[in-house]
């Protein structure tokens, strides 16, 4: 079944440390990648996005992602995180040239601890 | 631009009993999504509207859940009769489009059946 997973569900961390959390798909074909996050409160924004080219994007507030096609994944990066970090990340895909109909992973929840 | 509204926020009701949800979207948005988050899950979609046209509800469950976008403009979700798995965030999203044009989502409806 086609599906979108991600590795860790809580991940705790100090201020200033490294983040990366893993997403793998199961999709074939032609596939758009998205990273989504959500504030405590807060609605679900998008981080970045992969359609094609570059495989390397950057995206808001110093994360960056690596589409590795060869291994169906698309690991979300942060060199140096901060207490506002806190938050549920999404990883979702959706196939062709729709945005729209999102699968989602079943997201991350990072603390950052001050 | 205001963002996507919805309403109302927490909603409780017992088993057997119905319910609805309501969306306003961004103005001028053609598209429009309800997704259900399940509590330690992703989002799932249920319905997908382009104008008040249903263009994907292959992942809605027709015998209890129904929706409508009359006008083109608002949304109504409703289940009838609810069920305790029904338990979860409703979120409504909107997008310009239904091309790679990003979804905008709303702050969800957070549903419990008790």
């Amino acid at each position: 079944a086609q599906s979108v997973s991600q590795h860790n569900h809580h991940v705790i961390l100090s201020e200033a440390a490294s983040l990366e959390l893993g997403c793998n798909y199961s999709y074939g074909g032609t596939v758009n990648l998205f990273w989504y996050v959500q504030y405590p409160g807060q609605h679900l924004q998008l981080l970045l996005k992969y359609f094609s080219g570059d495989p390397l994007v950057k995206g808001i507030k110093g994360f960056e992602a690596e589409f590795i096609k060869s291994k169906f994944s698309f690991n979300l990066r942060k060199p140096s995180v901060q207490w506002s970090d806190t938050a549920e990340y999404f990883c979702a895909v959706t196939l062709g040239d729709s945005w729209g109909k999102l699968q989602f992973g079943a997201g991350t929840q990072v603390v950052v601890t001050p | 631009e205001a963002g996507v509204a919805q309403s109302p926020r927490y909603k409780i009701i017992e088993k057997r009993q119905s319910v609805a949800f309501w969306c306003n979207p961004i103005s001028g948005h053609a598209t429009l999504y309800w997704y259900q988050q399940i509590l330690g899950q992703g989002p799932k979609l249920l319905i997908q509207f382009q104008n008040n046209g249903v263009v994907d509800d292959s992942q809605l469950p027709k015998d209890r859940f129904s929706a409508e976008r009359l006008k083109g403009v608002d949304s109504t979700l409703k289940i009838q009769p609810a069920k305790l798995e029904d338990s979860a965030v409703y979120l409504c999203a909107s997008s310009a489009g239904q091309d790679l044009r990003p979804l905008h989502f709303g702050n969800g409806t957070r549903l419990t059946v008790t």
